[in-house]
């Protein structure tokens, strides 16, 4: 079955420091890859995703993810965080062919203006 | 654009009483259904998954049950809530591609 890690549980920075989020997951077959984010009292919504193609994606807010095969890793990235970027993140693994995505047990972040 | 719909936003429960949950998606046919459970820490638990009207899969053996009467709408439900069915219940709809897409969630209390 699939697994997903995210090693970093609580992530405190101050504004401005840059941001690397781990995520690896455990089955080697085809995935599609997906950053989650929940922001204090919204819903969980996409941050971004990895289908196919170039494996650096951008998604919402300036960040982006590197798909890194050989280490099974999809790891979040940030340059420049922002108080706003506050926040509960997931990552999720959907195994090809599977209508079940595998989470992450997430990881809160807390940017200190 | 799709919208789903979660109600009631909180709920407070004694044990021993009944539970139901609705969830309800707009602008879509034949959405893959969830329900989760979030607890603090520990990520995203599937409670169920439905691919369509009737089929539901259940993938922790639990005191809740799910149902899906129609194409857009998915019901959590329990006969007799326990103190440890309290939580952050979310619904989502999944598009072709896996992409998950989150209702605002219900916060139950069970006491």
């Amino acid at each position: 079955a699939q697994s997903v890690s995210q090693h970093n549980h609580h992530v405190i920075l101050s504004e401005a420091a840059s941001l690397e989020l781990g995520c690896n997951y455990s089955y080697g077959g085809t995935v599609n890859l997906f950053w989650y984010v929940q922001y204090p009292g919204q819903h969980l919504q996409l941050l971004l995703k990895y289908f196919s193609g170039d494996p650096l994606v951008k998604g919402i807010k300036g960040f982006e993810a590197e798909f890194i095969k050989s280490k099974f890793s999809f790891n979040l990235r940030k340059p420049s965080v922002q108080w706003s970027d506050t926040a509960e993140y997931f990552c999720a693994v959907l195994s090809g062919g599977s209508y079940i995505p595998t989470f992450g047990r997430g990881t809160s972040l807390i940017v200190h203006p | 654009s799709q919208t789903i719909h979660q109600w009631p936003a909180t709920l407070v429960q004694p044990v021993g009483s009944p539970l139901s949950l609705e969830c309800t998606v707009e602008g879509t046919s034949n959405p893959n259904l969830y329900w989760y459970r979030q607890a603090a820490g520990r990520g995203l638990q599937l409670l169920f998954y439905s691919v369509g009207i009737g089929q539901i899969s259940s993938e922790v053996p639990q005191n809740l049950s799910a149902s899906r009467p129609q194409d857009r709408q998915f019901i959590l439900s329990s006969k007799k809530l326990l103190l440890s069915d309290s939580g952050f219940y979310l619904c989502a709809w999944s598009d072709r591609m896996g992409t998950q897409y989150f209702g605002p969630g219900t916060r139950l209390l069970v006491l």
